[in-house]
């Protein structure tokens, strides 16, 4: 099986901008998580979506959202960029989002700066 | 609020030798989930173990095995015949059974292997 991939994997863009990341989970996984990894805070939990619906949220301003297609694949957007926004940008992805079979899957990432 | 706390920023192991990275957490729950993950240099996060917290049995993988200790919260990492390519952080993290909260990470520890 594939696993998870996120694209693109490098994105250079300037304050004010916008940027759109995706990310394909594993075939039949229906549960997608983002995180944010930076050197000062670390991992921080975004959002995670099971089955087109937001199931939890982190503690992230409005400019940063998500949402899931019918095919399980996700994105996520970050509006009027600034530069605390450069990060690595990690997808993780889950066949559920409870349970037994709760067991995240990470794609390689995107890694973000914002000039 | 669930927390996950590795106290060791960083430790260095001999190759071959056996190395223990710790990890507690804190939680009200008695249903849930421990990980160790792994993030080596190319920033891919790939998980190491899993412990579900109502099994008794320490989880093994190869060369790796965990310590848990439900009534204290502890969950060690334990690498034996440690290698090169074990060099990288090491997260450690939490979720509980019912997917109601997110994966919760440490601050990770990084591993330093020497030759």
């Amino acid at each position: 099986k594939a696993g998870v991939t996120q694209t693109p994997r490098y994105l250079i863009k300037t304050r004010g901008q916008q940027v759109t990341l995706s990310c394909s989970p594993i075939s039949g996984h229906r549960s997608v998580s983002w995180y944010q990894q930076t050197p000062g805070q670390g991992l921080q939990f975004l959002f995670e979506y099971f089955s087109e619906t937001q199931r939890n949220k982190g503690n992230f301003p409005g400019r940063f959202s998500g949402r899931q297609f019918s095919n399980s694949r996700s994105e996520m957007n970050v509006s009027t960029l600034e530069l605390g926004d450069s990060a690595l940008y990690l997808c993780a992805s889950s066949l559920r989002s409870s349970g037994d079979v709760y067991t995240q899957y990470f794609g390689p990432g995107t890694r973000l700066l914002v000039l | 609020a669930q927390t996950v706390t590795q106290s060791q920023p960083e430790m260095s192991v001999q190759e071959a030798e056996t190395v223990t990275l710790s990890c507690t957490y804190d939680t009200s729950e008695s249903d849930y989930y421990l990980f160790w993950y792994k993030q080596p240099p190319s920033r891919q996060m790939i998980l190491v173990i899993r412990q579900e917290a109502y099994k008794q049995q320490n989880a093994t993988e190869n060369r790796f095995s965990v310590n848990f200790q439900k009534a204290a919260k502890s969950f060690s990492l334990k690498i034996s015949d440690s290698q090169l390519g074990d060099a990288a952080m090491y997260f450690c993290a939490y979720r509980d059974y019912s997917g109601n909260t997110p994966l919760v990470f440490g601050k990770g520890t990084r591993l330093s292997v020497i030759a």
